[in-house]
């Protein structure tokens, strides 16, 4: 069985930066074509895909957040961890773990989410 | 970015209606979409990849379709286990992007 769950800070102030990491279990992420990605919700509903990190090291990241955005393997060979910097408040969300299929960029499946609101 | 937009934002139907949910695709994205149930106060799930391929397990009354930049999911006879938001999302390219959701209301 394939799980993830996410962890992390609840609460971050403005300009601060968020660290969340995604443990994971029932594959392994140095195995061919596995890639653990992040997905945000919003508080209104909207989805945005982050990130994905690939099994050869690979990463795409979104272009909106890019400069922001940092994508890494944990000390853990089950972990990734998401780095964001200089954060705001319309970083509020719930940002989920995801799988990566192996035959293409769906997400399956999700970890519980975690909520991290930005707020002073 | 390509951007999906669904129609519409909110669906009441009553148990064992017909429900066709609609994603359409800013650019031609060929047969490159999935979609995801999401339950309130869960994480969404996943049902359908390459537009109409149903992933193990999901239930035979849903179904998809579409090419290009035109996409339907359709649940055939509603259930009271099929309350939630569903969400199409294009993986033509990066950014992979989602339609809004569509809300959908037992009656």
């Amino acid at each position: 069985q394939i799980t993830l769950k996410e962890s992390g800070p609840a609460l971050v102030k403005p300009t601060q930066t968020l660290t969340l990491t995604c443990t994971f279990s029932g594959f392994s992420l140095s195995e061919s074509e596995m890639a653990v990605g992040w997905i945000r919700q919003s508080p209104g509903g909207a989805l945005e895909w982050l990130s994905l990190l690939y099994w050869n090291g690979h990463e795409r990241l979104n272009p909106s957040l890019r400069s922001r955005l940092t994508v890494t393997k944990g000390t853990s060979s089950n972990q990734v961890v998401l780095t964001l910097t200089n954060v705001n408040p319309v970083d509020t969300a719930i940002y989920y773990c995801v799988k990566g299929a192996r035959r293409g960029d769906w997400f399956d499946p999700w970890g519980q989410g975690i909520l991290v609101t930005v707020s002073s | 970015d390509i951007q999906m937009t669904q129609s519409p934002s909110t669906l009441s139907a009553s148990v064992g209606d017909r429900v066709t949910i609609t994603c359409r695709a800013s650019q031609n994205i060929v047969t490159w979409v999935a979609w995801y149930q999401q339950k309130p106060g869960k994480a969404p799930k996943f049902l359908i990849y390459r537009a109409s391929i149903l992933e193990n397990g999901v239930p035979s009354r849903f179904s998809g379709s579409g090419s290009g930049t035109d996409f339907t999911l359709t649940i055939s006879s509603l259930q009271p286990d099929d309350l939630a938001t569903y969400y199409c999302q294009q993986y033509y390219s990066d950014p992979f992007t989602f339609g809004q959701g569509t809300k959908l209301e037992i009656k």
